[in-house]
């Protein structure tokens, strides 16, 4: 069972640099999320998605995108990384939503921006 | 809005201790509550929850009860094991239904044998 399946796990980027981070579930979920996760701070959301072609902002959306063009996938990019944006990030996914639903979570990313 | 609040840690038990990590909430209308548990190198994973006042919660030997008279939902163990090692967040539903939930910082707790 594949569940929620994060990439890449480790990445280093410089200052400005784009890249994506894939999310993908095979669970037919309808709800999907993208949380970041720093020392002190916990976890927060920065953006999710209540099924295909929807998507809303989160706690902290200032410099990701997201798109979900298909109930599977859930990528999060960063247009032009800032140090700021060194984290681990995570990707969940359940059923109907968060709220009364058990969250799957991926293993995570660890993003560092130089 | 709806915020969650857990006690700070690192907190170092030595094995068969009895363990709380304090949680309470602020909220509007009736949140659901959760904990769940992060071990090294993994996603988080849910350990258990309650979704009106007075539920109580409970998996592997944790249990947590909804107390709406002190908005908290403390977490407790009897007996730890070393295995318990991990990152605890207690979590509450945000105020949208069906949306988000809002997490605590994390609790950090290590078991010694």
């Amino acid at each position: 069972n594949a569940g929620v399946t994060q990439t890449p796990k480790f990445q280093v980027l410089k200052t400005g640099q784009s890249m994506t981070l894939q999310c993908a579930q095979d669970m037919n979920h309808e709800y999907m999320s993208w949380y970041r996760q720093d020392p002190g701070m916990g976890l927060r959301l920065i953006h999710y998605s209540v099924g295909a072609g929807i998507t809303d902002q989160g706690e902290v959306p200032n410099g990701y995108n997201v798109s979900r063009s298909t109930t599977e996938d859930f990528p999060l990019r960063l247009l032009s990384a800032a140090p700021s944006q060194t984290s681990v990030y995570f990707c969940a996914s359940s059923s109907r939503g968060a709220t009364n639903e058990k969250l799957f979570f991926g293993s995570g990313t660890q993003l560092s921006v130089l | 809005g709806n915020s969650v609040t857990q006690m700070e840690g690192p907190v170092t038990l030595s094995e068969e201790a009895f363990l709380t990590i304090n949680c309470t909430y602020t909220a509007t209308g009736y949140p659901s509550l959760f904990w769940y548990v992060q071990y090294p190198g993994e996603g988080l994973q849910l350990l258990l929850k309650a979704t009106k006042a007075d539920d109580k919660g409970s998996n592997k030997g944790f249990e947590a009860t909804y107390r709406k008279e002190t908005t908290s939902f403390h977490l407790e163990k009897g007996s730890v094991q070393v295995s318990d090692s991990a990152v605890y967040f207690c979590a509450l539903s945000g105020s949208q239904a069906g949306t988000a939930l809002i997490f605590g910082k994390g609790t950090t707790l290590s078991v010694s044998s």
